[in-house]
């Protein structure tokens, strides 16, 4: 069966970085292109951009340009998404999902989410 | 940029019929996708291309979409269809593609 699973939960000080796993297992890993999307506390969804994993090709959110690096390592599966200068409103959960053809490349499978808190 | 506005809330009797909609510029142009979201839990797609329920939905769910209204419909509205609620596009319009979320709205079974 399909499964995202993330990484655990971080406590990040403004202005470092984080970076965040999602590996993938009961699938072609490169068939389907991989999109992490965000969501601050009592808040909606944020898409903060897309991989293919296949070939390695990038699109982000114009908001998170410069500071948004998303990488693959086909070998084990897994999609990192690392965020850098953090600031208090990056504090959200984070979640890697998955692009599906078959749904006209809606989001079929999600990872559980990794909670990254920004603080002092 | 693109902007998908949804109502916040949406309230309904046990029974009844839920109507959410999704508010866009010419977004009947657009293939919409829905998801529910419970407290604490992942999104779930409910509704893909408009109106296809991946497998696994119940057919309550059912969704529409024409001019600048996408609307997600919940027939014999359940205790358990108490959930946010978000529509989704892939806007190509501009020189910088990229999916947009609504703002989400939260259905209360009453």
């Amino acid at each position: 069966q399909v499964q995202l699973v993330q990484s655990g939960a971080e406590v990040k000080k403004p202005g470092a970085s984080v970076k965040v796993s999602c590996k993938a297992s009961g699938y072609t890993f490169t068939g389907y292109y991989m999109h992490w999307v965000r969501q601050a506390p009592g808040q909606g969804l944020e898409w903060m951009g897309r991989i293919n994993p296949n070939s390695g090709g990038t699109n982000y959110a114009q908001k998170f340009q410069g500071r948004v690096t998303m990488t693959r390592d086909t070998s084990i599966s897994t999609a990192y998404m690392e965020l850098s200068r953090l600031r208090s409103d990056d504090t959200a959960v984070y979640y890697c999902a998955r692009s599906s053809p078959q749904y006209s490349y809606g989001y079929d499978y999600w990872g559980q989410g990794t909670l990254v808190t920004v603080s002092s | 940029s693109y902007v998908l506005t949804q109502p916040p809330s949406v309230s309904v009797a046990p029974g009844q019929t839920a109507r959410i909609t999704c508010g866009g510029n010419n977004i009947g142009s657009k293939s919409v996708h829905w998801y529910q979201q419970k407290p604490g839990q992942a999104p779930v797609l409910v509704v893909y291309d408009d109106s296809d329920r991946p497998s696994g939905i119940p057919e309550r769910f059912s969704g529409s979409n024409s001019g600048n209204t996408a609307t997600l419909t919940i027939s014999r509205v359940e205790a358990g269809d108490e959930a946010d609620y978000y529509c989704q596009v892939w806007d190509s319009s501009s020189d910088h593609p990229n999916v947009v979320f609504g703002g989400g709205t939260k259905l209360t079974v009453l």
